[in-house]
């Protein structure tokens, strides 16, 4: 098992451009989330989802969407960038609510 | 690896010494919490987790403590290794999310 990945490994942008971060997983986890990790700060939850299909917003959403058209794939999309969203971003993923979160080894994005 | 550790506390124990990790969270309602630990360039991974009916836990070579009354909770790694250098984290259950503290960094000096 590959466990939680996260494509790309790194990424810059420029203010204004959009892109995509992809998470899949192979554990046949109904729950997945994405985190943003910034200097000194603990992990912040952007956005989660707790079935195929589904969605909610975490602490940090505005900027971003996302999408879970599959069960494996958690999407994160950011519109229109900005250098505030620059930072390592986490995937992870579990069974559900009280059960360990498995982590991807992050994105960092950077954004001029 | 990834820059995560600025301005975050910082522990130095010697390599067979035992460290005491601790955090403080702000509410009494959670009830469950769980110790990650994360690796330079790696994302968190998990340590050991304690539900709230609960004061102690042990796993290998790490025992998880609570203190509801005053809202604390420590991480005890044993004998601690080289390979225990790390940014650790504690997070509890708010609802059903998991909101991280800050983290402490773990230098192992051999």
């Amino acid at each position: 098992n590959a466990g939680v990945t996260q494509t790309p490994k790194f990424r810059v942008l420029k203010t204004g451009q959009s892109m995509t971060l992809l998470c899949a997983q192979d554990m046949n986890h109904e729950y997945m989330y994405w985190y943003r990790q910034d200097p000194g700060m603990g992990l912040r939850l952007i956005h989660y989802s707790v079935g195929e299909g589904t969605t909610a917003k975490g602490e940090v959403p505005d900027g971003y969407n996302v999408s879970r058209l599959k069960k494996q794939n958690f999407l994160l999309g950011l519109e229109s960038a900005a250098p505030s969203q620059t930072s390592v971003y986490f995937c992870a993923s579990s069974s559900g609510d009280w059960d360990e979160q498995f982590f991807g080894p992050g994105t960092r994005l950077t954004v001029l | 690896g990834e820059s995560v550790g600025l301005h975050l506390p910082t522990l130095s124990v010697q390599e067979g010494d035992n460290s005491i990790i601790n955090c403080a969270y702000s509410n009494s309602a959670s009830d469950y919490f769980i110790w990650y630990k994360q690796e330079s360039g790696k994302g968190p991974q998990f340590i050991i987790d304690i539900r709230s009916n609960m004061d102690k836990r042990q796993g290998q070579r790490v025992t998880v403590l609570l203190n509801k009354t005053v809202k604390h909770l420590s991480l005890q790694i044993a004998a601690t290794q080289p390979g225990d250098s790390a940014v650790y984290f504690c997070a509890e259950m708010r609802g059903n999310k998991l909101v991280f503290g800050a983290g402490t960094i773990l230098r192992v000096k051999s």
